[in-house]
């Protein structure tokens, strides 16, 4: 079975100082994963993909197969940052799969 | 374009009442996937509709069941309700042929059951 563990409810930093959003999962096989990220009164939207290897508002993750992890880091952190964020993992699938499995979420605040 | 679009946006029911929500895709979206995100956790897939079908079913019960309209509209319908059903019910759509992992999310429907 697969699952996605994101180890912190909640996530504090000041304005400026680097964030790092933990996500580590369990799956036998080469998972696709994604950072969804949801901002104060808005809807579930995709932040970033690992297969795209890009940087969305300043964040990357890396796959870490080894480690199994997709961590995602800002290396400067602003206060419009603050949302919830939950990564996923989708099981390879060709088009046909579409089922994600989400963790449950670490809540970041950019203090000011 | 409106982007998904769900109805309602909150509800209350009462134990072992049936409910119905609505979900219309997003413009040129044919696939529709439910989740249900229960206070402090994250979303949970229900199952996934294509085609008028169902091609993809999670962990839940019978009495989840859902239906997707030729239009690519889609109901989610839960029986027999219990007090653990009481969750937000998201609604996501993407294009079959787009297949970018990307899911385009609606605001959800909260459901209240006591």
């Amino acid at each position: 079975a697969q699952r996605v563990t994101q180890p912190e409810k909640l996530l504090s930093v000041f304005k400026g100082a680097p964030v790092e959003l933990k996500c580590n999962y369990s799956y036998s096989g080469s998972p696709e994963l994604f950072w969804y990220v949801q901002y104060s009164r808005q809807r579930l939207q995709l932040l970033l993909r690992h297969i795209s290897r890009e940087s969305i508002k300043g964040f990357t993750a890396d796959l870490n197969k080894g480690e199994t992890s997709f961590h995602l880091k800002k290396p400067f952190a602003q206060e419009e940052d603050s949302a919830m964020y939950y990564c996923a993992l989708r099981r390879p699938s060709g088009g046909s799969n579409y089922k994600l499995t989400f963790g449950k979420g670490t809540l970041l605040t950019v203090n000011p | 374009d409106a982007g998904v679009t769900q109805s309602p946006t909150h509800l209350i029911k009462t134990r072992g009442q049936q409910v119905t929500l609505r979900c219309s895709p997003k413009s040129g979206h044919d696939t529709v996937s439910w989740y249900q995100q229960a206070l402090g956790q994250g979303p949970q897939f229900i199952f996934q509709y294509y085609e008028e079908e169902e091609r993809q079913r999670g962990n839940f019960p019978d009495r989840f069941s859902g239906h997707q309209f030729p239009n690519y509209s889609s109901e989610l319908n839960v029986n027999a309700l219990l007090l653990g059903d009481s969750a937000l019910y998201l609604c996501a759509s993407r294009r079959s042929l787009a297949d970018t992992g990307e899911l385009f999310f609606g605001e959800g429907s909260r459901l209240t059951v006591l």
